[in-house]
């Protein structure tokens, strides 16, 4: 089981969008609307952004939105604010043998 | 409320064994299961695995089946990770993670973390 796709880093002025990629196969992402974000600032655990591909939990900000294609997930960001630099990472469902994979982690820097 | 509350830091040497603890409050404990997620700088988060408190039944992500064992205790409503013989690259921070509610595919409760570093 391979860790999912992401680009190792993405950055953006306050107040621009950026987009993050995760990428799985027809296996984890392909196969299942099971598609969750999080968001980890330094020494804090994760937190939930985006669950089932394109929900947000309640408290989460509008500005996380997100979507998937085949085998590509995406999180977007809008308006970005300093508070949004963080790592990002993505997870999905992968089947009852070894259900969850994580993506390889994004980190948000906001110039 | 619920809380999910790790044990503190370990600093152990290789071939050392150890268990690290999640202790569960604020729901019924046997109603969800308990996973438990390894993070390191190098590869980032990765599930470990997770357990049905209500009859112990496990699922191994295949990287870490055989190295680790997961267990609980419902009578302390704790869940536990354990090594019988740790290597320098079991060094790393271990999160213990509940999902929403029972059968939700994302997380939003997890513990503090518990740093393990293995070293000579």
């Amino acid at each position: 089981q391979s860790a999912l796709t992401q680009p190792a880093s993405v950055s953006g002025s306050p107040g621009q969008s950026i987009t993050i990629s995760c990428t799985g196969t027809s296996s984890d992402v392909g196969s299942y609307d099971l598609v969750s974000w999080y968001q980890q600032h330094p020494g804090k655990a994760p937190k939930v952004l985006i669950y089932e591909v394109t929900k947000r939990p309640s408290g989460v900000s509008n500005r996380f939105s997100a979507s998937k294609f085949g085998n590509t997930a995406s999180l977007a960001i809008s308006g970005l604010q300093a508070e949004d630099e963080a790592h990002y990472y993505c997870c999905s469902y992968a089947g009852r043998n070894s259900p969850y994979v994580f993506g390889t982690g994004t980190k948000v820097s906001v110039l | 409320e619920v809380q999910l509350v790790q044990s503190g830091a370990e600093v152990k040497k290789p071939g050392e064994s150890l268990r690290i603890s999640c202790t569960n409050s604020g729901y019924s404990f046997t109603s969800s299961w308990i996973s438990w997620v390894r993070q390191t700088p190098a590869k980032g988060l990765e599930w470990m695995g997770r357990i049905d408190p209500s009859d112990s039944y496990t699922n191994y992500n295949p990287s870490f089946r055989g190295h680790v064992t997961i267990s609980v205790d419902k009578s302390t409503s704790t869940a536990y990770l354990q090594w019988s013989s740790l290597t320098a690259s079991d060094s790393a921070m271990y999160y213990c993670a509940r999902p929403h509610v029972s059968g939700s595919s994302w997380y939003d409760y997890w513990g503090q973390g518990t740093l393990v570093i293995v070293s000579s």
